[in-house]
């Protein structure tokens, strides 16, 4: 079975800081996908980054990045130079060869001014 | 402009009714999918077609019926079977094959029972 596990209910981070986001997961599988999505309090989905297993080197999307560890099965998110804006609640996601997207059950992050 | 619409925003739905939601894209993917949203947790499927004409159950179709007629639209219908339907619903496509998929949703419907 697939499992996306994030151990982290809530976290906090002060504007202008860095935080991490922590997400392990499983898959038999050698192929995949991973996705950190954000919810905001409008309750839109909204893809954040993308990681293909096969490759690598670490995703990055302008203050966000990853940090994945295929050996270690840990995909985790840093967000640098914290905005109000990002205050959300994010998911990890793993996509296999089913096709179906396997979601964590989420962190809620607070971004303080 | 290209996007997922879905609707209603707010739905209520009266003991014993069977009530729809509708999902429709016009960024001509291949696959839709239906997840439902629980107060403080993550996602979960309820269907998913990769292709008109043809779907399948995800990890909670029970009193949930789907169709796909056409491939801009995925319309599920919550039957008077699912007895705690109150959630909130999720709608997403993506194109077909594993290097192409990305899932993009829809802004939601919130269900609620009267």
């Amino acid at each position: 079975a697939q499992t996306v596990t994030q151990s982290q209910p809530e976290m906090s981070v002060q504007e202008a800081e860095t935080v991490t986001l922590s997400c392990t997961y499983d898959t038999s599988e050698n192929n995949y996908y991973l996705f950190w999505y954000k919810q905001p309090p409008s309750r839109q989905m909204i893809l954040v980054i993308r990681q293909e297993a096969y490759k690598q080197q670490n995703a990055t999307e302008n203050r966000f990045s990853v940090n994945f560890q295929k050996a270690a099965k840990s995909f985790s998110l840093k967000i640098s130079d914290s905005q109000l804006g990002d205050t959300a609640m994010y998911f990890c996601a793993l996509l296999a060869n089913t096709g179906k997207l396997i979601f964590g059950q989420g962190t809620t992050l607070q971004v303080k001014p | 402009d290209g996007g997922i619409t879905q609707s209603p925003k707010y739905l209520f739905r009266k003991e014993g009714q069977n009530v729809t939601l509708s999902c429709e894209q016009n960024l001509n993917h291949d696959a839709m999918y239906w997840y439902r949203q629980d107060p403080g947790q993550g996602l979960r499927l309820i269907y998913y077609s990769q292709i008109v004409n043809d779907f399948q159950k995800g990890d909670i179709a029970e009193g949930y019926s789907v169709s796909r007629e056409k491939k801009e639209s995925f319309p599920l219908t919550v039957t008077s079977a699912q007895k705690n339907p109150t959630a909130f619903y999720l709608c997403a496509s993506c194109n077909s094959g594993l290097a192409k998929n990305i899932q993009y949703f829809g802004a939601g419907t919130r269900l609620s029972v009267l």
